[in-house]
């Protein structure tokens, strides 16, 4: 059964310190989204890659946020100093361009906690 | 932005009954897509259900079939037979190209 792994799953930290969070794609996905979720906006996208390209990282605060697919197989998430705003779980999600719309499948999130 | 509208915040359910939960969008697009995605307590977000715009049929997956009205702009999502499993938050999605649009969701709680 195939699956879209993330870790850490869970991550406490302090205000100022780097954060990154990992995820290994469905094996043959060409596609690879980031998306951040809080209980005052929701779902948000982050980031996406399409053939390790990232081709919409309009959503990712430039600043702080960076987002990298250094191969096929990991996609990164880091986050550089963290602030408690950045409190959320994020997601990754992979899916296949086959044409119209894909199915987008998640994994199952990195809760971050930032003191 | 483009609305997707659950006008159902919560909905308890019987065991083993049938519930239909609703879903409305905006769009202004001839070519998308529509999901639904389940969010347990645990926090993963689960695919469960696509249909295209262009598909004539409704689509089924197991217990779940979407009711999609085209002209309504609706995508209602029955889950048959319901089980305490299914205790979860529901999530219509409209995508087009790569973004989704996610509606506001709907917590559904099964009642043994």
């Amino acid at each position: 059964d195939a699956r879209v792994t993330q870790t850490p799953r869970h991550k406490v930290t302090e205000m100022g310190q780097e954060v990154t969070m990992r995820c290994q794609p469905i094996l043959g996905h060409n596609t690879v989204f980031w998306y951040r979720q809080t209980m005052m906006q929701g779902l948000e996208l982050l980031a996406y890659f399409r053939n390790r390209a990232p081709l919409d990282d309009s959503g990712m605060p430039k600043d702080r946020f960076s987002a990298e697919m250094p191969d096929a197989t990991l996609a990164t998430l880091k986050i550089q100093p963290s602030e408690p705003r950045d409190s959320a779980v994020y997601f990754c999600a992979s899916g296949l361009v086959v044409g119209g719309t894909d199915t987008q499948y998640f994994g199952p999130g990195t809760r971050l906690t930032v003191l | 932005a483009q609305k997707i509208t659950q006008t159902q915040p919560g909905m308890f359910v019987q065991e083993k009954e049938a519930v239909t939960l609703d879903c409305t969008y905006d769009t202004s697009d001839q070519s998308y897509g529509l999901f639904w995605y389940k969010q347990p307590s645990s926090g993963e977000m689960i695919f469960l259900i696509y249909q295209g715009s262009y598909d004539e049929q409704n689509a089924t997956e197991g217990r779940y079939s979407l009711n999609f009205q085209k002209a309504r702009k609706s995508a209602n999502l029955v889950i048959s037979a319901s089980q305490l499993g299914d205790s979860a938050m529901y999530f219509c999605v409209r995508g087009r190209d790569y973004k989704l649009s996610f509606g506001a969701g709907t917590t559904v709680t099964v009642r043994a």
